[in-house]
């Protein structure tokens, strides 16, 4: 089993709707969780941090659910700025070393 | 939020020469540094882990004689690309992480694409 799966998308979704992207992970030592947006031939931008069963930013919830090991991210109200690839990161050994998922894209569509 | 920068941006070198990639943290002091590269459609790849004054540890797969890492203050690593071939063409992707509580978090530099012919 991979460290960090993802959903491998892509998905495609038209403005104003919600859409969800899930994510497991291996270690179930792991504490702290990730969801980062990356632009195309950008760098990964933090999007947000999941310390404890969720986390809400706006437009952006974040679940966590340690029994089953996975995160998830919602997004509502989706807007064409949200096209990107949305990755799921786990910290991980000694210096806490962050394990990226594959990414899932999304399109957001006029 | 914390800055850290990347130089060069993009590289295009010929196939045998070496490249260096630096890696600063501009307003806040890293202990640790990370080298990343990226591939075409695929994430992150963690290469190696770089902490101030110490060598660096590599992950599995990853030849420390081929890609030189330098971590000489708080501020900067060098990562040096040494006799690069095509297929050493990606996206290298640093990141750093503060000294003191609250800076845990990783801050990615911009990337340097790197093209060898």
């Amino acid at each position: 089993r991979k460290e960090v799966e993802q959903d491998p998308g892509p998905f495609n979704v038209p403005e104003g709707a919600t859409v969800a992207f899930n994510c497991t992970y291996s270690n179930s030592a792991s504490q702290s969780f990730f969801w980062y947006r990356q632009d195309c031939r950008k760098e990964p931008k933090l999007l947000m941090s999941v310390y404890s069963s969720g986390n809400e930013d706006g437009r952006f919830t974040a679940q966590l659910n340690r029994a089953s090991q996975y995160i998830s991210l919602l997004i509502r109200d989706s807007k064409l700025s949200d096209s990107a690839t949305y990755l799921c990161v786990v910290p991980s050994g000694s210096a806490r070393q962050l394990t990226f998922g594959s990414g899932t894209q999304l399109t957001v569509l006029p | 939020g914390a800055v850290v920068s990347q130089h060069p941006s993009r590289v295009i070198c010929k196939s045998g020469t070496s490249v260096k990639i630096e890696c600063r943290s501009l307003d806040f002091q890293a202990t640790t540094m990370f080298w990343y590269r990226q591939f075409p459609k695929q994430s992150l790849m963690l290469m190696a882990t770089s902490n101030e004054g110490s060598k660096a540890t590599y992950e599995q797969g990853v030849e420390k004689d081929k890609f030189l890492i330098n971590h000489a203050s708080l501020t900067l690593s060098t990562l040096t690309v040494t006799s690069a071939h095509p297929e050493d063409s990606s996206f290298y992707i640093c990141s750093a992480r503060g000294l003191l509580p609250g800076q845990e978090t990783q801050y990615f530099g911009p990337g340097t694409r790197l093209l060898v012919l």
